[in-house]
């Protein structure tokens, strides 16, 4: 099974929400990023955070990592509708290897 | 603009066809990746170049050929494929990978092949 998996697999929710997608991984990493996709478009680096960090803030991003746990969360305050888009995990393994998951498709609605 | 660039957007090809996807990256990064991303699965990591030298072969089938002539450029020779690589490939680019803190990924916007 993959090293990355998403949860939900698809999340809708009202301009103005937050939208919490979480991420959980089965060996240790160096670290865990985030990226986003448009549709049909390339991926979009978002945030990185480290094996010894527990919380990292990028303007309306806020990541948690839990290693204890093997698992990631991404947190997007007050969403806009252009947020809309698939939103993954990435980590990367200690051999150098970055393994993405499956993804969260975001909808935010006007 | 991402900074790095892939052609063509979209490639029709037949399965005796001999096509090749191109990507350039501007970043003045050192390491360049092919990963094949294909509906409902995850981004599939097939090749990695570090320094021009080829660090990864994911158990790519051989109907799929990478070459890297410079730290700029990287091809992806494709022939006699078969219609389950039909597929959106994507080019990234991204600094040493030899640092054991590796650092992001600037992707490409992709080329959509659809064999037939």
């Amino acid at each position: 099974s993959q090293q990355g998996e998403e949860d939900p697999q698809a999340l809708s929710i009202q301009e103005g929400e937050n939208a919490t997608m979480n991420c959980s991984y089965k060996t240790s990493i160096n670290n865990l990023q985030w990226y986003r996709q448009n549709s049909g478009r390339g991926l979009v680096h978002l945030i990185l955070i480290r094996s010894n960090e527990r919380e990292k803030h990028s303007g309306r991003l806020r990541v948690t990592l839990d290693t204890s746990k093997k698992s990631s969360s991404l947190l997007i305050t007050a969403s806009r509708a252009a947020d809309t888009a698939s939103y993954f995990c990435a980590t990367d393994l200690k051999r150098g290897k970055l393994i993405f998951g499956q993804g969260t498709e975001l909808s935010v609605k006007p | 603009e991402t900074g790095v660039t892939q052609t063509p957007r979209h490639l029709v090809m037949g399965m005796t066809n001999k096509k090749s996807l191109k990507c350039e990256q501007h970043l003045g990064h050192n390491a360049m990746y092919w990963y094949k991303q294909s509906a409902k699965k995850p981004l599939e990591l097939m090749f990695v170049y570090n320094f021009k030298e080829q660090t990864e072969n994911n158990s790519v089938p051989s109907r799929f050929s990478p070459e890297c002539p410079n730290s700029s450029h990287l091809f992806l020779h494709l022939h006699t494929l078969q219609p389950e690589d039909s597929a959106l490939y994507l080019c990234a680019s991204s600094q040493d990978r030899r640092a054991e803190d590796n650092s992001p990924l600037h992707f490409g916007n992709g080329t959509r092949l659809t064999v037939t």
